[in-house]
C-alpha cells in the first residue's frame, strides 16, 4: 500500500463542473502540498496546508489530519484547468516529500 | 525572479556515457531537491541538501548517481554510466527554510533524459 493515495487516477468533467480529487495518506505529516503538473511538463505548486482550509481563486484545498484526508475542490472548472494534480506530503522530520500517483484531469468545452 | 533554472532542458546520450544535469536554485533559497519523474514509478525525491549540505540521499538509485552543491547558487546531478532505465524528467526544485518553518517549493522546468 502506498504512503500517499490519490483518486480518482483520471477524471474528465464538462466546463463549468465542480471537482473534487481525494489524498489520503498513512503516515504522520508535518505539511500537505497540492501541486499541478501542466500538460507541458511544468510543476507548480498550489498549495502548502497543515490544518484547514486554504482557498486561491477557484482552487480550495481541505486537510483533516484525524482522518488523513485532504481534498483539493476546482469549482467552475475550465478546459485550462486540464493538467495532472498530485498530492504529496513532508513527514514530520526533515524535508523529504511524498508524492501520490496524480490524478489526470480533463475539461471539455 | 528567472525561478529555478535547469540545464540542459533535453539531453539525448548512449549508454555508458556520463550525464550532467545543473540546476540553479531561486536566490535566497536554501533547500535544493533533486526529482526523477517516470511513467512507472511518478515523482521520487533522489537527494536534497540544506545549506548546501546533504542531507537526505536514501532516494539516490544506485552508486551511479552523485550530486553537489558546491555554493548556494549551483548543484549537479551526475550519472555515470548512464543507462537505459535513468530516461526520465529530472527535476529540480528549491524552497527557504527556516528553523522547523518549511517554505513550498518551487520547481524548474525539468531536464529530459533519454539514454539509448
Amino acid at each position: 500500500k502506498n504512503e500517499v493515495e490519490q483518486s480518482p487516477q483520471n477524471l474528465t468533467a464538462q466546463e463549468g463542473e465542480f471537482i473534487t480529487i481525494n489524498c489520503s495518506y498513512s503516515v504522520g505529516i508535518s505539511a500537505l502540498h497540492w501541486l499541478q503538473q501542466h500538460p507541458g511538463g511544468g510543476i507548480v505548486s498550489l498549495f502548502m496546508l497543515s490544518s484547514g482550509k486554504k482557498k486561491h481563486g477557484r482552487l480550495i484545498a481541505t486537510i483533516n489530519i484525524q482522518e488523513k484526508h485532504s481534498s483539493l475542490h476546482i469549482t467552475a472548472s475550465h478546459p485550462r484547468d486540464s493538467a495532472v494534480y498530485i498530492c504529496a506530503v513532508r513527514g514530520t522530520s526533515g524535508s523529504r516529500l511524498t508524492f501520490g500517483e496524480g490524478t489526470q484531469l480533463t475539461v471539455n468545452p | 525572479d528567472a525561478g529555478v533554472i535547469q540545464s540542459p532542458r533535453h539531453e539525448v546520450t548512449e549508454m555508458g556515457q556520463e550525464v550532467t544535469l545543473r540546476c540553479k536554485p531561486i536566490s535566497g533559497h536554501n533547500s535544493l531537491f533533486w526529482y526523477r519523474q517516470t511513467m512507472m514509478r511518478g515523482l521520487e525525491l533522489l537527494i536534497y541538501f540544506n545549506n548546501n549540505v546533504p542531507i537526505d540521499d536514501s532516494g539516490m538509485p544506485e552508486d551511479r548517481f552523485s550530486a553537489k552543491m558546491p555554493n548556494a547558487s549551483f548543484s549537479t546531478l551526475k550519472i555515470q554510466p548512464s543507462e537505459p532505465r535513468d530516461s526520465a524528467v529530472y527535476f529540480c526544485a528549491s524552497s527557504f527554510k527556516a528553523s522547523t518553518l518549511h517554505n513550498e517549493q518551487f520547481f524548474g522546468p525539468g531536464t529530459r533524459l533519454t539514454v539509448l
